[in-house]
């Protein structure tokens, strides 16, 4: 069964540091998203991307955060100088276009530690 | 604004025990979506089960049923004859029509023991 692959699964930084987190979708899904869990809290939206564009961000998805799709099957989220608080488990996830109902896929997540 | 609340932080029950979830959700939205997903201690996030707001109908798949109510707000979900590998939390999740995001609840620690 196809699934979503995420690397690195831990990656450690240093505070101040860029990150790159990785992301190969499901090949046939055009909707992309990034989602945080803090450890031991609930998960919770950043951003999701379609047809090369945001569509749609939260609140925690500032002007630190960016997305790409640098090419055909990769998707990454960038942290441009972290901070202690950025420490989470980071999933991607992608669906399909069509039908209100469809389901997001998960990766396993990368854990970002911040030191 | 959308709201996911799961009352039951922490679950425990013996192996072939039957177990319910409890979900109840808060919208303004006419149409959404409802979600159920598992994450077992390795850490990935695995979807279950989902539901359209306009389709109350309650179904059963193997072990897992779920039973929608819209006039109370809730969705929850139901393992029958767990077994330890049930043991995981789960999320129950909300998606308004025309928006992608999920929103979450905060999940519930389902421990199954021999």
């Amino acid at each position: 069964e196809p699934e979503v692959t995420q690397t690195p699964s831990h990656q450690v930084t240093q505070m101040g540091q860029e990150v790159i987190l990785r992301c190969v979708p499901i090949s046939n899904h055009l909707y992309f998203y990034w989602y945080r869990q803090i450890l031991g809290q609930k998960v919770e939206f950043l951003v999701s991307f379609y047809n090369n564009e945001i569509s749609e961000k939260s609140e925690i998805f500032d002007d630190q955060f960016s997305v790409e799709r640098p090419d055909g099957s990769n998707f990454t989220l960038k942290i441009r100088s972290t901070k202690l608080e950025d420490s989470a488990m980071y999933f991607c996830a992608s669906s399909e276009a069509l039908g209100g109902n469809q389901p997001q896929h998960f990766g396993d997540g990368t854990r970002l530690s911040i030191l | 604004a959308q709201k996911v609340t799961q009352a039951q932080t922490e679950i425990s029950v013996v192996e072939k025990e039957d177990v319910t979830l409890d979900c109840v959700y808060e919208t303004r939205d006419t149409t959404y979506y409802l979600f159920w997903y598992k994450q077992p201690p390795s850490g990935e996030l695995v979807f279950l089960i989902r539901r359209n707001s306009f389709d109350e109908q309650n179904e059963i798949s193997g072990r897992y049923s779920w039973n929608f109510q819209k006039s109370t707000s809730s969705f929850n979900f139901t393992i029958t004859a767990s077994q330890v590998v049930d043991s995981a939390v789960y999320f129950c999740a909300l998606r308004n029509t025309g928006r992608r995001a999920l929103t979450f609840g905060s999940g519930t620690r389902l421990q199954v023991q021999p």
